[in-house]
């Protein structure tokens, strides 16, 4: 069975520290890997999509992809109160299209 | 800018009723998905669908539960004889295209309670 693990925290970090959220899959055909945050009652928001190894940069996100070590990761520059939520990390494998989610990652940002 | 839309957002049914609940993708999207995500639980896929062909439907449950996409209108995902269990959100998701590596922008919701 496809899984991704996040550690559900929660993770508090202060103002303007750096949050780094991690993710591993079991399925090492997995093909693409998204992260999306989601709001407390509401619907997910894609941050961040990478599909190659190594680093991605998209303002204060940065997303690092490790295909050899099944692992992708988050971070956070610059954290805001306003990026606390809950962070869900995403996997596409093979042929399926649907994402499997992790239980995701709340993170709270400390004024 | 049309999103994802879903109605309704909040759905209240008594135990034995029928749940519908509606998706309308994205503009230019022909990929819907539907996910379920149970209090205090992850996201989880249901079923995946084009126009007029359930593609995927892996992750629905097997008794009460069914989707269609038809040609004209909304994607419909229904429940009979609701149960408790079914209590949780349902997000409809859509996609341009079905390579893995397309976005799936998701709608807001429909909550579902059941008495």
């Amino acid at each position: 069975q496809k899984e991704v693990e996040q550690n559900s925290g929660p993770l508090s970090v202060p103002e303007g520290a750096i949050a780094s959220l991690n993710c591993t899959y079991s399925d090492r055909v997995s093909q693409s890997f998204f992260w999306y945050r989601q709001y407390s009652g509401k619907s997910p928001e894609l941050i961040m999509s990478i599909y190659s190894n190594g680093d991605k940069e998209d303002g204060r996100f940065t997303a690092q992809l490790n295909k050899a070590s099944q692992y992708v990761s988050l971070l956070i520059r610059d954290s805001q109160p306003s990026d606390s939520a809950t962070y869900l990390c995403a996997v596409t494998s093979g042929s399926a299209r649907q994402l499997t989610f992790g239980s995701g990652t709340q993170l709270t940002v400390l004024p | 800018n049309a999103g994802v839309m879903q109605n309704p957002r909040h759905l209240v049914r008594r135990r034995g009723q029928e749940a519908r609940l509606r998706c309308s993708p994205m503009k230019g999207h022909s990929h819907v998905y539907w996910y379920r995500q149970l209090p205090e639980e992850g996201l989880k896929f249901m079923v995946y669908l084009q126009k007029e062909n359930i593609i995927d439907e892996s992750g629905m449950p097997k008794e009460r539960f069914s989707a269609e996409f038809p040609k004209e209108g909304p994607s419909i995902l229904r429940i009979q004889q609701v149960v408790r269990g079914d209590s949780a959100a349902y997000f409809c998701a859509s996609s341009q295209a079905a390579r893995g590596t397309d976005t799936q922008y998701f709608g807001p919701g429909t909550r579902l309670t059941v008495l």
